[in-house]
């Protein structure tokens, strides 16, 4: 069975500074890859999904990801941190199954 | 387009008692799942619709908890009776399974207190 691991409970930074959370997945194949984000008292929402092609996908909100298939991650970036961004985001995989599996999530916080 | 639709919002109830969660999925999906949500235990799946059929609901935590898919436009969560420990945030989301991915779209979710 897949699983996905989100080794950091919470992330801090500063506005303005970059950020990258972390994904790593285990799975026979190549899955279908997604990042979703969360605000407060909302459902979740997709950030951006990979399937197969180029390894850096784009995504809303200056977001972007990278499938790195040696090392099992889908890391989420992005350059300059807003404020607006102080979420929980979820890292997901999607077996052929279509039975999804999330990770814990991490929670950020931003620093003015 | 509407979005996945949830009712209620916000449910407080009694332990004990029957409550019942809607979900009306995107027109035109043909995957529908129910999570449920806590600090403990993170974004949990408890049964997955494909075609309005049960495909897998290992999930639903025991013999209190039943889903129900009468049509493509309709579910419904149903425990009964409700103890505290299902006091939770309960999400459906739909999604196409026939299509290359399978992609997500979430309810606003449903807030559950049992009391």
């Amino acid at each position: 069975a897949q699983s996905v691991t989100q080794p950091d409970i919470h992330i801090t930074v500063s506005e303005g500074a970059s950020l990258e959370l972390r994904c790593n997945y285990s799975y026979g194949a190549t899955p279908y890859l997604f990042w979703y984000v969360q605000s407060p008292g909302q459902g979740l929402q997709l950030l951006l999904k990979y399937f197969s092609g180029d390894t850096l996908v784009q995504g809303i909100k200056g977001f972007e990801a990278e499938f790195k298939r040696s090392q099992s991650s889908f890391n989420l970036r992005k350059p300059s941190v807003h404020w607006s961004d102080a979420a929980e985001y979820f890292c997901a995989v999607v077996p052929g199954s279509y039975i999804p599996t999330f990770g814990r999530g991490t929670s950020l916080i931003v620093h003015p | 387009d509407a979005g996945v639709i949830q009712s209620p919002r916000h449910e407080v109830t009694e332990m004990g008692q029957e409550v019942t969660l809607r979900c009306k999925p995107i027109s035109g999906h043909n995957s529908l799942f129910w999570y449920r949500q806590t600090m403990m235990r993170g974004l949990e799946l408890l049964i997955y619709f494909n075609n309005n059929v049960p495909i897998d609901d290992s999930g639903m935590p025991e013999d209190r908890f039943s889903a129900k898919m009468p049509n493509a436009s309709f579910s419904t969560l149903k425990i009964q009776p409700s103890e505290p420990r299902d006091s939770a945030v309960y999400f459906c989301a739909s999604g196409k399974a026939d299509s290359s991915y399978n992609e997500q779209f979430f309810g606003p979710g449903t807030r559950l207190t049992v009391l």
